[in-house]
């Protein structure tokens, strides 16, 4: 079976700070692929990153950073210095190997307040 | 422009009145699928097709039907529509005949089944 649990519903914060967003999975599978989408008060669902079980190599892309950690089968999001802009739910998700299934977590929504 | 189009976007109707939402895709993707999004449960998958053809269940799959007669066009169809269906609705699709990689979303559909 697979899962993700993403445990914060909601997240407030204020400008600038910086804030993790918690993805855990669950798999039995030793191949599976990772990703967050983030969608905007606007409704539409982007892609933001995608990483498979071999790659362990945490990634950067400017104020965003993603730490994938095997050992606590987890998937963190961090947003540094947060902007307005920034305010979504953002979903974290997980497909098997050997699955033709994508499943979701329930989303966190961040709010960043000026 | 690569685009996942559907229609209609928003949808008020009543019990029991079949309906479909239509789903169409430009590039050419094998992978396509359809989520329903409700409060506090997150994405959850409808039907997925790998190809041509070929449809499956996702985890929420009672009171809806699925077709892929073209490998661009994925309608949901809803043949007796009820209350506990009224939901944001996404369909997308991707490379390849599973989800590994990232899918791309159209903009929802709204329906409120009366």
């Amino acid at each position: 079976a697979q899962k993700v649990t993403q445990a914060q519903t909601e997240i407030s914060v204020v400008e600038k700070e910086d804030v993790t967003l918690d993805c855990v999975y669950e798999t039995r599978d030793t191949t599976y692929y990772l990703f967050w989408y983030k969608q905007p008060p606007s409704g539409e669902l982007v892609f933001l990153i995608r990483r498979n079980s071999f790659d362990e190599q945490n990634e950067i892309s400017g104020r965003y950073s993603w730490n994938f950690q095997k050992s606590t089968s987890s998937f963190n999001f961090t947003i540094t210095a947060s902007q307005v802009v920034d305010s979504a739910v953002y979903f974290c998700a997980l497909v098997q190997g050997g699955s033709e299934k994508l499943v979701f977590g329930k989303g966190t929504k961040l709010t960043v307040n000026p | 422009e690569a685009q996942v189009t559907q229609n209609p976007r928003y949808l008020i109707t009543v019990t029991g009145k079949k309906l479909t939402v239509t789903c169409s895709q430009n590039m050419n993707h094998e992978y396509m699928s359809w989520y329903r999004q409700d409060p506090g449960l997150g994405l959850r998958q409808i039907y997925y097709s790998m190809n041509v053809e070929v449809t499956d269940k996702g985890d929420v799959p009672e009171g809806y039907k699925v077709s892929r007669k073209e490998k661009r066009n994925f309608p949901l169809i809803l043949e007796s529509p009820s209350p506990n269906q009224t939901s944001l609705y996404f369909c997308a699709s991707s490379l390849g005949s599973k989800p590994h990689q990232p899918q791309h979303f159209g903009d929802g559909t709204r329906l409120s089944i009366l």
